[in-house]
């Protein structure tokens, strides 16, 4: 069936530094794919989406590109804050299912 | 807009007893969803409903029912509540049950069985 992978935390980082999560999922079809963060003590929230091959969804300083090739939907920060401390999931969602498939969740923790 | 509200906050509740956690949304979405989130296990879908008047079993359903009288409530039903279903239930719905369809979250309710 559908699946998806994505790094184990938890992540620790100095505020400024450099951020990827990687999340790769199953190749069946051509999901849409979202990451969503939930903040400590709150619901899951849409950090960004993608719909399609090679599109770039940004939001708050994150970008992820939707990589068919490699079938991955790595999350990128130039520079993490400590307001960024939270835990990130990758999601994608097949047509084939009206369900979106989470993953297990990253959770990161800046520094100041 | 409230968005989605889901109630009680936090319950504590005996083995073996019932209880119903609620969940209402004001956007006029129309498919709803009810996860349960565990430490280490990210989360995991219970039920679902694409449209009011229609419900489905998701990955977790045991011990668990739900209804949709209508588009903007879906209770979540536990019969005979056992320490196993401890965790984070978290309410969530959708415009629609198109790939792009973002989902959107209720607060969470906590629930302790002891």
């Amino acid at each position: 069936g559908n699946s998806v992978t994505q790094m184990e935390g938890p992540v620790t980082l100095s505020e400024e530094a450099f951020l990827t999560i990687n999340c790769t999922y199953t190749a069946t079809g051509y999901p849409s794919l979202f990451w969503y963060v939930q903040y400590p003590g709150e619901g899951l929230q849409l950090l960004l989406k993608a719909t399609k091959a090679d599109d770039k969804g940004s939001n708050k300083g994150f970008e992820a590109t939707y990589r068919k090739e490699t079938t991955s939907f790595h999350l990128e920060k130039g520079s993490v804050q400590v307001s960024d401390s939270a835990v990130y999931f990758c999601a994608p969602r097949y047509s084939s299912a009206s369900k979106i498939i989470f993953g297990s969740g990253t959770r990161l923790s800046i520094r100041p | 807009t409230a968005g989605i509200t889901q109630a009680p906050t936090s319950q504590i509740l005996a083995a073996g007893r019932s209880m119903t956690l609620r969940c209402t949304q004001d956007m006029r979405h129309n498919a709803m969803y009810w996860y349960r989130q565990d430490l280490g296990l990210g989360l995991r879908l219970i039920h679902y409903s694409n449209t009011a008047g229609t419900t489905g079993k998701g990955e977790v359903p045991d011990g668990y029912s739900v209804s949709r009288a209508n588009t903007d409530d879906f209770p979540l039903t536990l019969a005979s509540a056992v320490p196993s279903q401890t965790s984070v239930y978290f309410c969530a719905s959708s415009r629609g049950t198109s790939e792009s369809n973002e989902q959107f979250f209720g607060p969470g309710t906590r629930l302790t069985v002891l």
